[in-house]
């Protein structure tokens, strides 16, 4: 079990710049959250995800966020354009749904906007 | 809406002392509640959960929880720290269903020799 895979692992950008970021659950989960994790907020939960649907992205900050999961294997978080208060560590992270007991964790990652 | 409180930021033990972290929750029932560990550079690693039945729950790593109702209460404790137990910890909770999960700012824990 290759456990959730996020990438890529750190990613430096200029402002103004399109981010994406990548996950891929564990086979077989059908719950998919993004999170974002900094100093000053802690963890917020972005969006999750059920059987590929977004059910609550309540936590994205604001239109240029965009999340997808095209197939129950792979998500995509995007930022157009990217901001200096973006930078964060952003996890992934699945679990057995719709009641799921346990969430497993990317490693995130690290993003810096310059 | 459901919260999480970790009151301390940061802490620092001594090796083999005991640790207890503090978690206060806000929910309209009982809800279920979690303790994370992450150490640094690294995601987020279950180290016990709570859902019903016995109030004390035991988790990985020798640590444990209580579950304290009338407290609104779910304290992380390890009666021996060692120094692989440094990390940062955090107190989750969730309505449980499609495992909404809101996390607590999470405490920093520091142990010294």
């Amino acid at each position: 079990d290759a456990g959730v895979i996020q990438s890529p692992r750190h990613e430096v950008t200029e402002m103004g710049q399109e981010v994406t970021l990548r996950c891929k659950p564990i086979s077989g989960h059908n719950s998919l959250f993004w999170y974002r994790q900094t100093m000053m907020r802690g963890l917020e939960l972005l969006i999750y995800f059920n059987n590929n649907v977004p059910i609550d992205d309540s936590g994205m900050p604001e239109d240029r966020f965009s999340a997808k999961m095209p197939n129950a294997s792979f998500s995509t978080l995007k930022i157009q354009p990217s901001e200096p208060r973006d930078s964060a560590v952003y996890f992934c992270a699945s679990g057995t749904g719709p009641d799921s007991e346990k969430l497993f964790f990317g490693s995130g990652t690290q993003l810096s906007v310059l | 809406a459901q919260s999480v409180t970790q009151p301390d930021i940061h802490i620092t033990v001594s090796e083999g002392a005991s640790l207890e972290l503090r978690c206060n929750y806000s929910y309209g029932a009982t809800p279920y509640l979690f303790w994370y560990v992450q150490s640094p550079g690294q995601g987020l690693q279950l180290l016990l959960k709570y859902f019903s039945g016995d109030t004390l729950v035991q988790g990985i790593k020798g640590f444990e929880a209580e579950f304290k109702r009338s407290q609104s209460s779910f304290n992380l404790r390890k009666p021996s720290v060692h120094w692989s137990d440094a990390a940062e910890y955090f107190c989750a909770v969730a309505p449980g269903g499609y495992q909404k999960v809101t996390f607590g700012t999470g405490t920093k824990l520091q142990v010294i020799p």
